[in-house]
């Protein structure tokens, strides 16, 4: 079952305008991860963001995380072209050694020059 | 580096055919591996995760089976297609006994079954 839930599902800007996409999530985490997917092609990963931390930066990429609200944001700055494509966040709640990853159903960022 | 490689990149098969996609790793040893379906239009769904080799835990039950015969090399496969095998499958790794480490994605194999 899909954990995650993005919102907006389909977000269209002007370059250089700011994107800001949301994520909820249902159950205790490790972690929480956002991924870019162009059409067609693999996740490219673009940050992870652990469940002791609020706030983290990369680049024009800005994540926060509240896991008493259980959401997390994704601010791109400064939107370019490239920006286009489908954001994914994915929760971390492995107990093992290997990551369990739950993604949910994304939101296609359309930018527009 | 390390990197990632899928194939085929893309495969048309008819149902109740034979399938057998595979996935390797190079540039590291003693990966995490997984298999991910992607269906049109949605999030990434975890099928598979393998800890090392003959080691296979399956998330959801369904028509498909995995398998890891080499430390770097997770095959997925299934006796029988089903039209709704059909969609978009990833491969990825992260290192082992790091619980919480990035994953790291192939370029994917697009699977229709007709």
């Amino acid at each position: 079952s899909q954990q995650g839930e993005e919102d907006p599902q389909a977000l269209s800007i002007q370059e250089g305008e700011n994107a800001t996409m949301n994520c909820s999530y249902k159950t205790s985490i490790n972690n929480l991860q956002w991924y870019r997917q162009n059409s067609g092609r693999g996740l490219v990963h673009l940050i992870l963001i652990r469940s002791n931390e609020r706030e983290k930066h990369s680049g024009r990429l800005r994540v926060t995380l509240d896991t008493s609200k259980k959401s997390s944001s994704l601010l791109i700055t400064a939107s370019r072209a490239a920006d286009t494509a489908s954001y994914f966040c994915a929760t971390d709640g492995g107990t093992g050694t290997a990551s369990k990853l739950t993604f949910g159903t994304g939101t296609r960022l359309q930018v527009t020059l | 580096s390390q990197t990632i490689h899928q194939w085929p990149a893309t495969l048309v098969q008819p149902v109740g055919s034979p399938l057998s996609l595979e996935c390797t790793v190079e540039g590291t040893s003693n990966p995490n591996l997984y298999w991910y379906r992607q269906a049109a239009g949605r999030g990434l769904q975890l099928l598979f995760y393998s800890v090392g080799i003959g080691q296979i835990s399956s998330e959801v039950p369904q028509n498909l089976s995995a398998s890891r015969p080499q430390d770097r090399q997770f095959i997925l496969s299934s006796k029988k297609l089903l039209l709704s095998d059909s969609g978009f499958y990833l491969c990825a790794w992260n290192r082992l006994a790091l619980r919480g480490d990035t994953q790291y994605f192939g370029p994917g194999t697009r699977l229709t079954v007709l």
